[in-house]
C-alpha cells in the first residue's frame, strides 16, 4: 500500500529552466510534506516543506506547492543548474498523538532528475 | 556542529551472523529515527525514540531487530541472525520533538548480506 507516490521515475530537464517534480498522496491524516534531495552514497538532505494549512512555500529557487483537495504536491525549481541532478523523495507525516509534532515520515519511491546543460 | 553520523559506513557479513550499527544524532535533538532503504524504494521506516523511550515500533521490525538508545544520545541497532533480504542501507535521522517535522539523516550504513 503506497501512500505516498512519485509516478515519474525520472526527469531530464535542460539548465535553466523549470523543473516540476510531482507527488500524490492517500492518507488524509497526512498534515505536512517534505521534498528531500539524495546524491548516491550519502543521506537524504532536507529541502523545503509545507504546512497542510499552507497551499505554497517558496525557499529561493525551490517552491512547493500542495492541493490538498487533489491530494498532490509538486517540487519546482527555477532555474535549474546541474548540481540539482539528483535523487527527489516526497515524504509525509501525519501529527503525533502524543506531542503534537512530527513522527515518522513515509516516503515516495523518488524521481532521478537530471539537468543538462 | 557536525550533523548525524553513522558507523560503519559498510558492513559485508555472512547468512546467520549478528552486526550491529551504531547512530549518533545532532547533539540538542532528541528525537532518533531508523529507517531502511533498497534499490529503487524510499526509506522506510523501523522505529524512533524521543529520548531513551522507544515510542514506535514498524511491523517491518521483526524479532531479530533490535533497537535501543540507552542514554537519550546515540542509538545502535542490531541485527540478528542476518538473512540476505536484510540487504539494505540503513538511515538513520534526528529532530527536535514539538512543532518542527524536519529530520535529518545521516549517510547511512550500507549492509550486505551474502
Amino acid at each position: 500500500d503506497q501512500q505516498v507516490k512519485q509516478n515519474s521515475p525520472s526527469l531530464s530537464v535542460q539548465e535553466g529552466r523549470i523543473s516540476i517534480l510531482n507527488c500524490d498522496y492517500t492518507n488524509s491524516m497526512f498534515d505536512y510534506f517534505l521534498w528531500y534531495k539524495k546524491y548516491p552514497a550519502e543521506g537524504p538532505t532536507f529541502l523545503i516543506s509545507i504546512s497542510s494549512i499552507k497551499d505554497k512555500n517558496e525557499d529561493g529557487r525551490f517552491t512547493v506547492f500542495l492541493n490538498k483537495s487533489a491530494k498532490h504536491l509538486s517540487l519546482h525549481i527555477v532555474p535549474s543548474q546541474p548540481g540539482d541532478s539528483a535523487v527527489y523523495f516526497c515524504a509525509a507525516s501525519e501529527r503525533g498523538v502524543l506531542t503534537g509534532g512530527g513522527n515518522k515520515l513515509t516516503f515516495g519511491t523518488g524521481t532521478q532528475l537530471k539537468v543538462e546543460l | 556542529d557536525t550533523g548525524v553520523s553513522q558507523d560503519p559506513r559498510h558492513k559485508i557479513t555472512k547468512r546467520g551472523q549478528n552486526v550491529t550499527f551504531r547512530c549518533d544524532p545532532i547533539s540538542e535533538h532528541n528525537r532518533l529515527y531508523w529507517y531502511r532503504q533498497t534499490l529503487g524504494q524510499g526509506p522506510e521506516f523501523l522505529t524512533y525514540f524521543q529520548n531513551e523511550a522507544q515510542l514506535e515500533k514498524s511491523r517491518l521490525l521483526s524479532d531479530r531487530f533490535s533497537a535501543e538508545r540507552p542514554k537519550g544520545s546515540f542509538s545502535t541497532l542490531e541485527i540478528q541472525r542476518t538473512e540476505q533480504g536484510d540487504s539494505a542501507m540503513y538511515l538513520c535521522a534526528s529532530s527536535l520533538s514539538g512543532l518542527t517535522y524536519e529530520q535529518y539523516f545521516g549517510p547511512g550504513t550500507r549492509l550486505t548480506v551474502t
